[in-house]
This record gives structure tokens, C-alpha cells and sequence, in this order.
């Protein structure tokens, strides 16, 4: 099946500082999304990405589609402690499947 | 609070016992879903629902029963189930027109012994 490979991994950064992580697929796909997950509790939606060159931003998260519709991209500005948790880009495929990425581990040192 | 609701938050279950997950949505949705979620692995689809019809079995093993009574509720039955099966089961759901934008619960965490 279709596979999402996110990147990094994991991260660790300071508070105040600017974060990147993307997801790359092998095939395209109509619509990007971009889910947080906290300890304890399901993802929460934060972005969706419905056309090729989209950029949209939620408060100090900006998420990209990328042109070639195989790509994605979230960055979040002058991170805060709450900002820590998981994040999962996902690919809709059609048919209410979505194929999500292996997360981004987010640490904050204050 | 998100408007999915599951019960219970853990679990922990002998291979021969016999549980219930269960999902309740408050926010007039018309699509379930059951994800599993294991560690270090990207979420998988398990079912879908579309007004209480299953539409979607990801190639489940039968030891996994979901029942849907109705668009708010979904249920996951576990039945012999095996220590790889230990997991996070989230529940979501959506409008069916809107169905990238999944609402998912807290998920249920299941061990099995």
C-alpha cells in the first residue's frame, strides 16, 4: 500500500524556536493533512491542504502542498511548551482512507 | 473535549477473555471509523462506517467484530485476541462529504496478556 514518509523523526528544540518537518510520498494524493497528537489522547486536526501550492496558516503554524502533489510541509513559528506532542501529516487516497506518516516526536526545553 | 467519546480508557485482557471498545459521537456525524494505533507504526484503518453500513474491513482478522447500531455509536468487539494486538484503538469520525477531516477520541489502550 501507500506509504508517507515523514521526517524528522523526532525533535528537540528550545522554546522560541522555529520547527520544520515535511512528508514525502511516492504517489499523489488530492488532499494533505496535518493532525497533533498529545499524550493521552487522540490526533486533532490542525491543517488541511485541498490544492497543489496551497499554503495555509493556523495561528503560528504554516503548512504547505507541495506543487508536485507527492509532498507536504509544516513549520511552526516561535515554538511554546504546548506545542510539544506528536505530529502526523496524512494523505487522503480517496474512498475515507487516509494514509498517515510515522510521526514527529516534538520535546520543547524551556 | 473533542465529541468522540471512548470507553474504556484502558484495558488489559487474557487471550481467552471476551471485551467490548465502545465509540459514541456527539457531533451529528454520519461516518465511524476504528484505527489502530501501535507503536512506532503509522495509524491503520480498520473499519468504516457510512450511516451505519460497513463500507471498509482493512483486511481485519475476524477476531476483531466491530458493530455500529447507529450513526452515533460504534462498537469493537475483541474476542481470543493475541499479545500483538496490544495496542491504542482509536475511534473517529466525519461527515461522509467531508471525510479527510476525521474527529477521533482519546482511543482505548489495550493490553493483551
Amino acid at each position: 500500500g501507500q506509504q508517507l514518509n515523514q521526517s524528522p523523526q523526532s525533535m528537540f528544540i528550545q522554546e522560541g524556536e522555529d520547527v520544520s518537518m515535511n512528508c514525502t510520498s511516492s504517489s499523489i494524493f488530492n488532499t494533505w493533512l496535518w493532525y497533533k497528537q498529545e499524550p493521552g489522547e487522540g490526533p486533532v486536526l490542525l491543517i488541511a491542504l485541498y490544492k497543489a501550492g496551497e499554503l495555509t496558516s493556523n495561528g503560528r503554524l504554516t503548512a504547505q502542498f507541495g506543487i508536485t502533489r507527492k509532498d507536504s510541509f509544516l513549520n511552526i513559528s516561535a515554538s511554546i511548551p504546548s506545542d510539544v506532542g506528536i505530529y502526523f501529516c496524512a494523505g487522503d487516497q480517496g474512498a475515507q482512507k487516509l494514509v498517515f506518516g510515522q510521526g514527529t516526536r516534538l520535546t520543547i526545553n524551556p | 473535549e473533542t465529541g468522540v467519546t471512548q470507553t474504556p480508557r484502558h484495558l488489559v485482557m487474557g487471550m481467552t477473555n471476551k471485551k467490548s471498545l465502545k465509540c459514541e459521537q456527539h457531533l451529528g456525524h454520519n461516518a465511524m471509523y476504528w484505527y489502530k494505533q501501535s507503536a512506532k507504526k503509522p495509524l491503520e484503518l480498520m473499519f468504516v462506517y457510512n450511516f451505519k453500513e460497513q463500507t471498509e474491513n482493512n483486511s481485519v482478522p475476524s477476531r476483531f467484530s466491530p458493530e455500529c447500531p447507529n450513526s452515533s455509536h460504534l462498537f469493537l468487539h475483541l474476542h481470543t485476541l493475541q499479545p500483538e494486538d496490544s495496542a491504542l484503538y482509536l475511534c473517529a469520525s466525519s461527515q461522509v462529504r467531508t471525510n479527510e477531516k476525521l474527529f477521533f477520541g482519546s482511543g482505548t489502550q489495550l493490553s493483551v496478556l
